[in-house]
């Protein structure tokens, strides 16, 4: 079945520092998310790609989905403390015989320390 | 507030025993998928279901089942329930039929099997 790699599972970092976290895919996807899990909430959606090489920012953050649809990546501009939980990837792909629904990878940990 | 409403928030049980997970989806979500969160696991697929029916299926165990109701409300049953089922059972729906678009969590409903 689609599996989904995401690297590292765990990240500290100080605050103000850059943060990167890495999603890999064992099959090419139709599109890729990116969900934040604060400590004791709920995954909350960030942001969908969907074309190849696709890059989208929103405010410190950025997002990439490789060319081959395969690997995507989340990168955090100097840190704040309102950065702490746990990023996940998830990738869709989509079957001829239906959808194999949203695959999370195990996600990142981000910790700062201030 | 995602919209998306789950019950109960925790839930104590002994194994050997079943419970019933209820969600309730944004208004006007047709889709709803169930997702399993353990420590080192991540967030596990286990089923989705689209305007009452089942669209994929994921890692769910036999001793589980789930069904979505005309109201589109969706129960997860889990029975015969075993120490290792201790999880945070989330629930969540999106407006399309699973083609990749944005996931609503609730808060999630924690079980822990004694």
């Amino acid at each position: 079945g689609q599996q989904v790699m995401q690297i590292p599972q765990y990240q500290h970092v100080q605050e103000g520092e850059d943060f990167t976290t890495y999603c890999n895919s064992s099959t090419t996807l139709s599109n890729i998310q990116w969900y934040k899990q604060r400590p004791g909430g709920h995954p909350v959606f960030l942001i969908q790609l969907v074309k190849s090489g696709e890059v989208k920012k929103q405010k410190r953050l950025t997002f990439q989905f490789g060319e081959a649809k395969k690997n995507s990546s989340l990168h955090i501009t100097a840190t704040q403390t309102t950065d702490v939980g746990t990023y996940f990837c998830a990738g869709y792909k989509r079957s001829g015989g239906g959808a194999d629904g949203l695959t999370f990878g195990k996600g990142t940990h981000l910790i700062i320390q201030p | 507030d995602s919209g998306v409403t789950q019950t109960p928030k925790h839930l104590i049980t002994a194994t050997g025993q079943r419970v019933t997970l209820r969600c309730s989806p944004r208004s006007g979500d047709l889709s709803v998928y169930w997702y399993q969160q353990s420590l080192d696991q991540g967030l596990q697929f286990l089923i989705q279901y689209y305007n009452g029916e089942e669209r994929a299926k994921g890692n769910i165990l036999e001793r589980f089942s789930a069904q979505q109701f005309p109201d589109l409300h969706s129960e997860l049953n889990l029975s015969s329930l075993e120490l290792g089922d201790s999880a945070l059972y989330f629930c969540a729906s999106s407006v399309d039929r699973g083609v990749g678009g944005e996931l609503f969590f609730g808060e999630g409903s924690r079980l822990t099997v004694l």
